[in-house]
């Protein structure tokens, strides 16, 4: 079945780097985009950015330039999220998400989801 | 950025009531809309594509409607595992931004 599996939670201090992984399967890779969607403790979900998987190409919004990075590894179908110079604020679940697009029409939504991994920043 | 605004922020019902909330867009998206369902500690989960088409293997008490700015997600018969958070998302704009949530509690 198609499932995104994403690496396990993480503890970091502040000023250190993370990188999150996030494992497709049951289906091909590149056919579809990865989205990354961070929820902060009780908060909602908040969009980060994008990157196509055919090309390597990232999008990100705009609260996510600078400290973090979208890659890829395509011989092993898994999408990257780095964040460096973490900060007590990046203490939240990051979440993957594949892009379901509808050529025709635009039309776009995420399905399935990576079951989060939980990134603490704390001293 | 389209902002999302959901409404209520949160509710209470009981077994068996009909449910909806309201999702209404800044600017037209036509039916760029999505919604997502959220349980505790779990990721978000995927019940309705382009504002009205309900997702594979989602019960149909569940139902999308509305174009444009105004949108709609109704449970027409509220179940216990239905206690949840409800998001939408438009997809119109490349930036996919999503509503603040509704959480629906038992009442």
């Amino acid at each position: 079945q198609v499932q995104l599996v994403q690496s396990g939670s993480e503890l970091k201090k502040p000023g250190a780097s993370v990188r999150v992984s996030c494992k497709a399967s049951g289906y091909t890779f590149t056919n579809y985009a990865i989205n990354w969607v961070r929820q902060a403790p009780g908060q909602g979900l908040e969009w980060m950015g994008w990157i196509a998987t055919n090309t390597g190409n990232p999008t990100y919004a705009q609260d996510f330039t600078g400290r973090f990075v979208f890659s890829l590894d395509t011989s092993v179908s898994t999408a990257y999220l780095q964040i460096s110079s973490l900060k007590a604020e990046d203490t939240a679940v990051y979440y993957c998400a594949r892009a379901v697009v509808v050529t025709i029409s635009g039309q776009n939504w995420f399905d399935p989801w990576g079951q989060g991994t939980l990134v603490t920043v704390s001293s | 950025d389209i902002q999302m605004t959901q409404s209520p922020s949160s509710l209470s019902a009981s077994v068996g009531d009909r449910v909806t909330i309201t999702c209404r867009a800044s600017q037209s998206i036509s039916t760029y809309l999505n919604w997502y369902q959220q349980k505790p500690g779990k990721a978000p989960k995927l019940l309705i594509y382009t504002a009205s088409s309900l997702q594979s293997g989602v019960p149909s008490r569940f139902s999308g409607s509305g174009s444009g700015t105004d949108f709609t997600l109704t449970i027409s018969s509220l179940q216990p595992e239905d206690f949840a958070t409800y998001y939408c998302q438009q997809s119109y704009r490349t930036s996919r931004t999503f509503g603040q949530g509704t959480k629906v509690e038992i009442e």
